[in-house]
């Protein structure tokens, strides 16, 4: 069965330090990942996404993601983290074994950046 | 570009009455799908149309739970009767298309809380 895991449940940076946050994934065949972003009361932003080729996936606001093959991880990373940064991360697999497309989340990073 | 639209944004219900959602996906995506978020968790797939066509309704809670999408563009999701369990928010979100590289729009969600 295809599963996500976010191993923290809160990351803590400070303002213009990198920050990164975790995802392990696990599939049967070809993974295709992607992360979101949620801002209280909003609904999901998508950030990134990898399918194939680079292995570091740029994205949105900043954001950059890294595929590990070997170690089956796809963390997302930024350069200088921004108090705007501060939200709720998920990290997604699609589920390609059957005919359904959905994405499987993990149960989400709280990213919180101080000034 | 319109985003995906979803009403109500919040419902209070009391146990075992009815309720019902309304999404309107972004125009020309043919793809929809209805997630569960219960607090702390990610969204889980609920049900997934391709069209007006059901793909994967497989944790859908049938005994309770329907959907619909008759005319491949609007959708609505009912619970009847709800249960206590059921308090979470309601994602909608769609897709241009089925294939498996094509990101997800979701939708602000509708917060449900059942007293």
């Amino acid at each position: 069965a295809q599963s996500v895991a976010q191993p923290e449940d809160q990351v803590n940076v400070a303002e213009g330090n990198p920050l990164t946050v975790k995802c392990t994934y696990s599939v049967s065949g070809n993974p295709y990942l992607f992360w979101y972003v949620q801002y209280p009361n909003r609904g999901l932003q998508f950030l990134l996404k990898y399918i194939t080729g680079d292995n570091l996936v740029k994205g949105s606001y900043g954001f950059e993601a890294e595929f590990n093959k070997s170690q089956t991880s796809f963390h997302l990373k930024k350069p200088s983290a921004l108090v705007s940064d501060s939200a709720l991360y998920f990290c997604a697999v699609r589920d390609n074994g059957q005919a359904g497309t959905a994405l499987i989340f993990g149960k989400g990073t709280t990213l919180s950046v101080s000034s | 570009e319109a985003g995906v639209a979803q009403s109500p944004r919040y419902k209070i219900i009391e146990k075992r009455q009815s309720v019902a959602f309304w999404c309107n996906p972004i125009s020309g995506h043919a793809t929809l799908y209805w997630y569960q978020q219960i607090l702390g968790q990610g969204p889980k797939l609920l049900i997934q149309f391709q069209n007006n066509g059901v793909v994967d309704d497989s944790q859908l809670p049938k005994d309770r739970f329907s959907a619909e999408r008759l005319k491949g563009v609007d959708s609505t999701l009912k619970i009847q009767p709800a249960k206590l369990e059921d308090s979470a928010v309601y994602l909608c979100a769609s897709s241009l298309k089925r294939d498996n590289s094509y990101e997800q729009y979701f939708g602000p969600g509708t917060r449900l809380t059942v007293t």
